[in-house]
């Protein structure tokens, strides 16, 4: 398994701010992903990071809302870019590693809330 | 359109009974289904994959059976206990054809009666 750490682990932000989520991994992954859990609803992907490359975003989601960087294989960060009240969510990184067998990992999440 | 879909109503059970979660898809062909149980405020944890060859799997008290043909996963918890109350999501992975991505249902609620 896996060791995922995030930060911050919850933010209350205004509205028109911008605000940046780590991810840090304790050992190498191949893929790393970000989530948004909105209050009460399952997850939903927002995009794959990819390292040293621009992330792939899912449908809904673009780069100059979500900003992602991976700069190596166990650090990532997402910025949620002028943010709104609909930007208050979970946002939870996870990854898969080199030795598993498909599954995620997740890291604990952060709680934003926007003002 | 592609629907992931879980029991919509929360389950109550008794403990020592045993817990069944439903999950149905359409338009997917998954290569793996996985099963997460999230807790209040954490992320997900992994719990069991199967894939699509694959037709029961288990894991202690749990166990996961998947058909393709009825494009259903069914997921079963033995002899429950109060400290399995949860949320249980299942997830299909894409993995053939999307990289790894997973997709979630919405989950259901377990909640399990001393």
């Amino acid at each position: 398994s896996a060791v995922i750490s995030q930060k911050p682990s919850r933010d209350i932000c205004q509205r028109g701010t911008s605000l940046t989520i780590q991810c840090q991994v304790d050992s190498q992954v191949t893929m790393m992903f970000w989530y948004r859990q909105q209050p009460g609803q399952s997850l939903t992907l927002i995009a794959t990071a990819n390292q040293g490359s621009e992330a792939t975003y899912e449908s809904g989601f673009v780069i100059d809302k979500f900003p992602i960087s991976r700069p190596n294989l166990t650090f990532s960060t997402l910025t949620v870019s002028n943010m709104s009240p609909e930007d208050s969510s979970i946002y939870l990184c996870s990854v898969v590693m080199r030795t598993g067998g498909g599954e995620q990992y997740f890291g604990p999440g952060t709680r934003l809330t926007v003002t | 359109s592609q629907k992931i879909e879980q029991n919509s109503e929360a389950l109550n059970i008794q403990e020592g009974k045993t817990a069944t979660l439903t999950c149905n898809y359409t338009n997917y062909s998954p290569a793996y289904l996985q099963w997460y149980r999230q807790d209040p405020g954490r992320g997900p944890v992994f719990l069991l994959l199967i894939r699509e060859n694959e037709k029961e799997k288990r894991k202690e008290r749990l166990k996961v059976t998947f058909d393709t043909t009825l494009k259903q996963s069914l997921f079963h918890i033995t002899a429950s206990q109060p400290a399995d109350s949860a949320t249980y999501l299942c997830a299909l992975d894409l993995l053939y054809n999307q990289g790894g991505k997973l997709i979630f249902g919405q989950g259901t609620e377990l909640s399990v009666k001393p």
